[in-house]
């Protein structure tokens, strides 16, 4: 079956960038998307379509996409920002619909 | 402002069926596709099911393909997921999901509801 794969952690100090990459064989073909889950809470939609940002997400979160890789940035990270990160997509066939295993994002 | 609230959670046997709900509103429920998604406690998220706006088309993950129905009435601005054969590893908050945002995307989730598959 098809997967998607992201580091488990990612580290960053307050105001520094952080970058949660996320690698698959049909991220070329199909959009990516980005959640932001923190705990006890439903997942929140950050990045849209690669790298669309739905209305309300702040612009320190960005998406970017180069061959078989998409990455989430977070630039000037808050203490707000920690929290679990979601890359997700769709299988070759676009049917199907496929999640990361998820980065947990701590502010040092 | 759109609202998702699913119901009907809780503990079960192995073996047994137990039926989820989604209730939504603040938007035109019969124009969007609908989407269960779950999360084992401590795991990662996991898609479980797709329905079409009109119900005429359905995926099911492998995991629950002929166990479990997912269904709609757009009447009652409603979504179903019929969990028949519940095995321990069904074990998980199950999220109700907009399609919306691009194919195969979540726009926006409920706060879940908790299934406890244990003897």
């Amino acid at each position: 079956s098809y997967e998607l794969t992201q580091p488990p952690s990612v580290s960053v100090s307050p105001g520094q960038t952080a970058r949660i990459t996320c690698s698959g064989d049909a991220l070329p073909k199909q959009y990516a998307y980005w959640y932001q889950q923190k705990p006890g809470q439903a997942p929140v939609l950050v990045i849209y379509k690669d790298s669309e940002r739905p209305s309300g997400i702040p612009e320190r979160f960005s998406g970017s996409s180069s061959g078989t890789t998409v990455t989430l940035t977070i630039s000037g990270v808050q203490a707000e920002d920690e929290a679990d990160y979601y890359c997700q997509s769709a299988d070759s066939s676009g049917t199907y619909a496929v999640f990361g295993g998820g980065t947990q994002l701590t502010v040092l | 402002e759109v609202q998702l609230v699913e119901s009907g959670g809780g503990l079960v046997q192995p073996g047994g069926s137990l039926r989820l709900s989604c209730a939504a509103s603040g938007f035109t429920f019969s124009s969007y596709e609908m989407n269960w998604v779950r999360q084992a406690p401590g795991k990662g998220l996991e898609w479980v099911s797709y329905i079409s706006s009109s119900g005429s088309t359905i995926y099911y993950a492998d995991s629950v393909k002929g166990r479990f129905t997912i269904s709609r009435d757009n009447a009652k601005n409603s979504l179903y997921l019929q969990m028949n054969s519940l095995r321990a590893e069904d074990t998980a908050v199950y999220y109700c999901a907009r399609g919306g945002g691009g194919p195969r995307c979540f726009d926006y989730w409920g706060q879940g509801t908790l299934v406890t598959v244990s003897s």
